[in-house]
């Protein structure tokens, strides 16, 4: 079945550094790929998201880019704040299904 | 307007007991998911709902585990003799119309503890 895989399971930033975390899925179907941040306690929050017909997509400090040739996704955090640190999710879908498949979360912690 | 909301927010049972978890979905959205999210893990599909039909429930661990949503908006999901393993926090989530492009919005989870 559909896997999504995630890269870095922990990441520590310096406050002000960019922040890569990777994922990988295997369904070549696949073609939404949304990213979540989960405060402790707190419900998943999406804070963006791809879908297969662009390459990269950007909102202020925050940028997603997708290779569909390399099933290959990942989210670009810069000038990263103390208020960054939280889980992040990455998760694909696609028109042929309906459920999210996620990744197993990267924790991320910016240091001030 | 108001987002997902789930209730209890924690939950704590002893083996055995049957507990029961309500969702209720953002006004007007068709579609209804259930995840459950073990401690450091991401959300794992159990089920889905289109309206009042469960078009899915692959997900669902064992027959002790049963979801509904009767009217096609609250859902319930309920679990039956529960057992330790079933400890999670338990995600709602809904979409307006469920395809898979479709963006999902989750709930803030029943946490639960099977002592």
């Amino acid at each position: 079945g559909e896997n999504v895989e995630q890269h870095p399971s922990t990441l520590s930033v310096q406050e002000g550094d960019s922040a890569v975390i990777k994922c990988t899925y295997s369904d070549s179907a696949s073609n939404y790929f949304p990213w979540y941040k989960q405060e402790l306690g707190k419900r998943p929050q999406l804070i963006i998201d791809i879908r297969s017909n662009v390459g990269e997509k950007k909102d202020q400090r925050i940028a997603v880019t997708l290779n569909k040739t390399a099933k290959h996704f990942s989210l670009h955090i810069t000038e990263t704040q103390p208020e960054d640190s939280a889980v992040y999710f990455c998760a694909a879908s696609g028109s042929g299904t309906y459920k999210y498949i996620f990744g197993t979360g990267t924790r991320l912690k910016v240091l001030a | 307007g108001a987002g997902v909301s789930q209730s209890p927010r924690y939950k704590v049972a002893k083996r055995g007991q049957d507990v029961a978890l309500r969702c209720d979905p953002i006004s007007g959205h068709v579609s209804l998911f259930w995840y459950q999210q073990a401690l450091g893990q991401g959300p794992e599909f159990l089920t889905y709902f289109q309206n009042e039909a469960q078009l899915d429930k692959s997900g669902l661990p064992s027959d002790r585990f049963f979801a509904e949503r009767p009217e096609g908006s609250v859902s319930t999901l309920k679990i039956q003799r529960t057992q330790q393993e079933d400890s999670a926090v338990y995600l709602c989530a809904s979409s307006l119309s469920g395809g898979g492009t479709d963006t999902q919005y989750f709930g803030p989870g029943t946490r639960l503890t099977v002592l």
